[in-house]
């Protein structure tokens, strides 16, 4: 049973457009979102976190948006810009206590930005 | 400053062997994990620590060990490689809190067990 869905396999967005990328959940007890940035034959960089406690989260192109109640976020990068092109992956923490911790990833949306 | 590294960067075993896939880094982090993606997939924790010494399993922890015995390095051990397990393996470190901070990812090994 996935946990953390990105229904979105792909995305196509022109250059200098707004991209919005898509993650749903499952699992209400998750208390901090991820998304993570992957180019080809490389390791995820991080992009951007929010808590559960917020419903947005700015830094610079990038914004995450958290809808508790839909079990939803989303991140939105303006402008677009060719260099974006990626696999994004959402990812959901869960903070169970004693130091235990439950990370999970969905299985990525692929961005293409066209010039 | 390397960062993160790993080695090796591509593996091939035969059904049975058991190998160790290694991770380091010089940023002093205190956490450290280790992560599988397998194709058209996300990412799965497999083990973390939140320091040395203290080792804990993540999300698909079979037919892996791990330990650490310093900051600085997270080796995880194939015990007996099995077909399944051919994949491309991230190790990742962080400071402050687990995995809230950000995560800083090795260049990957691809392994093939055959």
């Amino acid at each position: 049973d996935q946990q953390v869905k990105q229904n979105s396999p792909s995305l196509s967005v022109q250059e200098g457009r707004i991209s919005i990328l898509n993650c749903d959940y499952t699992n209400s007890m998750f208390d901090y979102f991820l998304w993570y940035k992957k180019y080809p034959a490389e390791g995820p960089t991080f992009l951007i976190s929010i808590s559960s406690i917020k419903d947005k989260n700015e830094d610079g192109r990038f914004t995450v948006f958290l809808n508790k109640s839909a079990k939803h976020l989303s991140l939105h990068i303006v402008p677009s810009q060719p260099g974006d092109s990626a696999v994004y992956f959402c990812a959901a923490l869960f903070h169970s206590g004693a130091g235990s911790y439950q990370l999970t990833f969905g299985k990525g949306t692929k961005l293409s930005v066209i010039p | 400053n390397a960062g993160v590294t790993q080695t090796p960067k591509f593996q091939v075993l035969k059904t049975g062997q058991s190998m160790t896939l290694q991770c380091a880094q010089d940023m002093n982090h205190e956490y450290m994990s280790w992560y599988r993606q397998d194709p058209g997939m996300g990412l799965r924790l497999i083990h973390y620590s939140v320091g040395a010494g203290i080792t804990d399993q993540g999300e698909v922890p079979n037919g892996y060990n791990v330990s650490r015995s310093t900051t600085e390095d997270f080796p995880l051990r194939l015990l007996s490689a099995a077909p399944s397990q051919t994949s491309v393996y991230f190790c990742a470190t962080s400071t402050g809190l687990a995995f809230q901070e950000t995560q800083y990812f090795g260049p990957g090994t691809r392994l093939l067990v055959l």
